[in-house]
């Protein structure tokens, strides 16, 4: 089974700072998709990044980017110019790809991210 | 982009009744959606798999009587709660991938915080 794990429960970062948000995963498979989505107060779920797993290079989505280490099964997320609306809490997710098939993802536990003015 | 409605946001309910909510989408056709669970600070647990004009699939652990998933359609699930308890409160979010892309993004709806008094 996957699993994500996220080590980090709560973060806080300066604004207009840097920060990196952890996350690992342990799969067997070899063809998968990995997020990050952003859940801020309303609790709408929001994608903020995608990655798949056969492409090296790292996603990037204007301030956000990741760090894609397949090997290690490592996707940390960073943010760039941090902003106040990026105070949210933060989900590594995990979707097995079956070529046409729709999937389930996997949630990690989340990270509280708080950017403090 | 792809919308996903869910109905209601908000409900609250007496101990003993059912309460049903609604997960449409709204531009786009799926044949798959898929019910999570939220619990406070907590991470977003999948619930069931919800297949258009077929059984649900649901996660180890869920009862499949207490939490009922209708398909009817490539536009709308519905998941009810029957015989509501306490315990039972916590945040539905429902997500629907569409019909004929990649499969690899999931909009979510705006989420039902349910109530059991």
């Amino acid at each position: 089974a996957q699993t994500v794990t996220q080590s980090q429960p709560e973060m806080s970062v300066q604004e207009a700072e840097t920060v990196t948000l952890s996350c690992t995963y342990d799969t067997s498979e070899n063809n998968y998709y990995l997020f990050w989505y952003k859940q801020p107060p309303s609790r709408q779920m929001i994608l903020v990044i995608r990655q798949e797993a056969y492409k090296q290079q790292n996603a990037t989505e204007n301030r956000f980017s990741v760090n894609f280490q397949k090997a290690a099964k490592s996707f940390s997320l960073k943010i760039s110019d941090s902003q106040l609306g990026d105070t949210a809490m933060y989900f590594c997710a995990f979707m097995n790809y079956y070529g046409g098939a729709t999937n389930k993802l996997i949630f990690g536990t989340g990270t509280l991210l708080a950017v403090q003015p | 982009g792809a919308v996903v409605s869910q109905h209601p946001s908000r409900v609250i309910c007496k101990s003993g009744t059912s309460v049903k909510i609604e997960c449409r989408s709204l531009d786009f056709q799926a044949t798959t959606m898929f019910w999570y669970r939220q619990f406070p600070k907590q991470s977003l647990m999948l619930m069931a798999t919800s297949n258009e004009g077929s059984k649900a699939t649901y996660e180890q652990g869920v009862e499949k009587d207490k939490f009922l998933i209708n398909h009817a359609s490539l536009t709308l699930s519905t998941l009810t709660v029957t015989s509501a308890h306490p315990e039972d409160s916590s945040f539905y979010i429902c997500s629907a991938p569409p019909q004929g892309r990649r499969n690899t993004e999931a909009f979510f709806g705006q989420g039902t915080r349910l109530t059991v008094v």
